[in-house]
């Protein structure tokens, strides 16, 4: 069954500690990995897209990897501002019209 | 600015009480799908659709229904709420399907 799995379901930081959020996921013919954030009671917003084993992305204070099975948000020196739900998703397998997404990690930057 | 418009933002009914939430979006997008975000189980797809007069089921379509009569407009009908479909909704757009999805801001309905 295709399905995104995230870990960790929360993570606590204190301001400047560096982490990595992972997106593990199976999925038939890879078109794309996405990262979102979401602030509470908001719609999620685009952060990246990977397509590719050995793509990095970067903004900011983040960057994203990708391999053949799984996905990192590495967040270096974060702030307080940082704090919010990480969502990665997926396109379904071919022939559907549908992303898959993950439950989230919900991050705590603590100042 | 390019953006997608859900209303209303909160809404509070009744069991069985049809009701609509719309959604419009200006970046011409064809495709078009709806959400539902509960705690522990993440964003789950109702339906979505590829263009005008094409709509398809999503995987929780039930108590849901869908129409695309324009590209910008795609609104969520429950003709017969009911308590278990209490939960946050977003409408979602994007260009084609595998490209970045913009969302909007959502809807917090509560069915008593």
């Amino acid at each position: 069954e295709d399905q995104v799995t995230q870990s960790p379901e929360a993570l606590r930081l204190q301001e400047g500690e560096s982490s990595s959020l992972n997106c593990s996921y199976t999925v038939s013919g890879l078109r794309g990995l996405f990262w979102y954030r979401q602030d509470p009671g908001k719609g999620p917003e685009f952060l990246f897209t990977l397509y590719s084993a050995g793509e990095e992305k970067e903004k900011e204070r983040l960057k994203a990897t990708l391999t053949k099975k799984e996905s990192f948000l590495h967040i270096t020196a974060p702030k307080p501002e940082d704090s919010a739900t990480y969502l990665c998703a997926v396109p379904g397998p071919s022939g559907t019209y549908k992303y898959i997404f993950g439950t989230g990690t919900r991050l705590k930057v603590l100042a | 600015e390019a953006q997608v418009t859900q209303n209303p933002r909160y809404l509070i009914t009744v069991t069985g009480k049809k009701l609509t939430v719309t959604c419009s979006q200006n970046m011409n997008h064809e495709y078009m799908s709806w959400y539902r975000q509960d705690p522990g189980l993440g964003l789950r797809q109702i339906y979505y659709s590829m263009n005008v007069e094409v709509t398809d089921k999503g995987d929780v379509p039930e108590g849901y229904k869908v129409s695309r009569k324009e590209k910008r407009n795609f609104p969520l009908i429950l003709e017969s709420p009911s308590p278990n479909q209490t939960s946050l909704y977003f409408c979602a757009s994007s260009r084609t399907i595998n490209e970045k999805l913009f969302f909007g801001s959502g809807t917090q309905l509560s069915v008593l």
